[in-house]
């Protein structure tokens, strides 16, 4: 079963709005929350990450939310650029459950110029 | 720093073949991770080494996959014998495991295809 989600496999968003990436996951033992994001030929690259004692976390043009309660993140990028055009994985982990990545199926985003 | 190094970055062979990837892992990280990426699962991990001591290999497929760890700067994952369903891109990860940092360092990858 997984344990972490990302429900929608791909989104399209034109350049210069919001693209809104979504994450659900299971186990409550998890406390620590990351995005990767990955472009074709290449490893994942980490690109924000959260801790369960915040509810925000913003480092640019991306932004972090966490709802505890609904054991639900989402990764926001505004404005989107072409650039962002790439697959975002979300990943959890918690010294209580294991300690090691956990990661969704991904999200590819399309940025459209 | 030159990253997480993977080698080879390509790989064809035949089913019943033996398949060694590698990986050199970021000098100081303590950490190394085996994920293999799939259409239908997404990206699974394998096998995580810490102090070169394997800590989890729950996520190893089969006996036909093995990973070592012999020093610090080094790994392989080896696949005896391959078969096609094994088709996959395999990635190496490593992390300093720093205090509420799990933030792993991904290597480029290898493509392998089992004909």
């Amino acid at each position: 079963d997984q344990q972490v989600k990302q429900n929608s496999p791909s989104l399209s968003v034109q350049e210069g709005r919001i693209s809104i990436l979504n994450c659900d996951y299971t186990n409550s033992m998890f406390d620590y929350f990351l995005w990767y994001k990955k472009y074709p030929a290449e490893g994942p690259t980490f690109l924000i990450s959260i801790s369960s004692i915040k509810d925000k976390n913003e480092d640019g043009r991306f932004t972090v939310f966490l709802n505890k309660s609904a054991k639900h993140l989402s990764l926001h990028i505004v404005p989107s650029q072409p650039g962002d055009s790439a697959v975002y994985f979300c990943a959890a982990s918690g010294v209580n459950a294991g300690n090691m990545l956990t990661f969704g199926g991904g999200t590819r985003l399309m940025v459209k110029p | 720093d030159a990253g997480v190094i993977q080698s080879p970055r390509h790989e064809v062979t035949e089913m019943g073949q033996e398949v060694t990837l590698r990986c050199k892992p970021i000098s100081g990280h303590n950490s190394l991770f085996w994920y293999r990426q799939t259409m239908m699962r997404g990206l699974e991990l394998l096998i995580y080494f810490n102090n070169n001591v394997p800590i989890d290999d729950s996520g190893m497929p089969e006996d036909r996959f093995s990973a070592k760890m012999p020093n610090a700067s080094f790994s392989t994952l080896k696949i005896q014998p391959s078969e096609p369903r094994d088709s996959a891109v395999y990635f190496c990860a490593s992390s300093d495991r720093g205090w509420l940092q799990e933030t792993q360092y991904f290597g480029p990858g290898t493509r392998l295809l089992v004909l």
